[in-house]
């Protein structure tokens, strides 16, 4: 079974400031989708940024970066000139390429953003 | 309105009752899926369902019945709920392939059992 780790609960950052939120995750497969996943305190869960396994090279969505390190089976996300509405719960997902398409969820890291 | 919507946004109810939560989305996605949020715990796979009257249980799904008749519905059941069962709850779609892999969520039902 594929399992996924965050292991900051919480964090924060100054304003303009970069920081990195990390990921493990564990499986067998070979191709699969990696997530991040942006929870603000409206409680709406909004697409950051995705990965596919099979492509070396790292996803870029404007301010939002990723390390894919498939060997390592980690997936951080850099948050660059970090605003305040980027204060929010960030999680981890996976999700496999074949058979049933279900995503698996870390715990999540709380982002405060300090002004 | 496009979109996946839940109902209710709140609830609360009594340890015993019978509760269903709705969920509803207009794009005919073939994935559709339960999440229960808890703190320290994330998001955890309820059960999910792969098309209309194919589900499959999740991560945690002792408590809460499923069912999907049709494409765009997907309500969930507590039988008889339970204080443990006290969470936010969240339905998405997805298009299930590898073209599309996002998904979507609703957002989401607070529900507690008193």
């Amino acid at each position: 079974a594929q399992t996924v780790t965050q292991s900051q609960p919480e964090m924060s950052v100054q304003e303009a400031e970069t920081v990195t939120l990390s990921c493990t995750y564990d499986t067998s497969e070979s191709n699969y989708y990696l997530f991040w996943y942006k929870q603000p305190p409206s409680r709406q869960m909004i697409l950051v940024i995705r990965q596919e396994a099979y492509k070396q090279q790292n996803a870029t969505e404007n301010r939002f970066s990723v390390n894919f390190q498939k060997a390592a089976k980690s997936f951080s996300l850099k948050i660059s000139d970090s605003q305040l509405g980027d204060t929010a719960m960030y999680f981890c997902a996976f999700m496999r390429s074949s058979g049933t398409y279900k995503y698996i969820f870390g715990t999540g890291t709380r982002l405060k953003v300090l002004a | 309105d496009a979109g996946i919507t839940q109902s209710p946004r709140y609830k609360i109810t009594e340890t015993g009752r019978q509760v269903t939560l709705m969920c509803h989305q207009t794009w005919s996605h073939s994935y559709m899926f339960w999440y229960r949020q808890d703190l320290g715990h994330g998001l955890r796979l309820i059960y999910y369902s792969a098309a209309a009257d194919i589900t499959d249980k999740g991560e945690v799904p002792d408590g809460y019945v499923v069912s999907r008749s049709k494409t765009e519905n997907f309500p969930l059941t507590l039988e008889s709920a339970t204080r443990s069962q006290t969470s936010v709850y969240f339905c998405a779609s997805s298009e299930g392939d590898r073209l599309n892999t996002e998904a979507f969520f609703g957002q989401g039902t607070r529900l507690t059992v008193v």
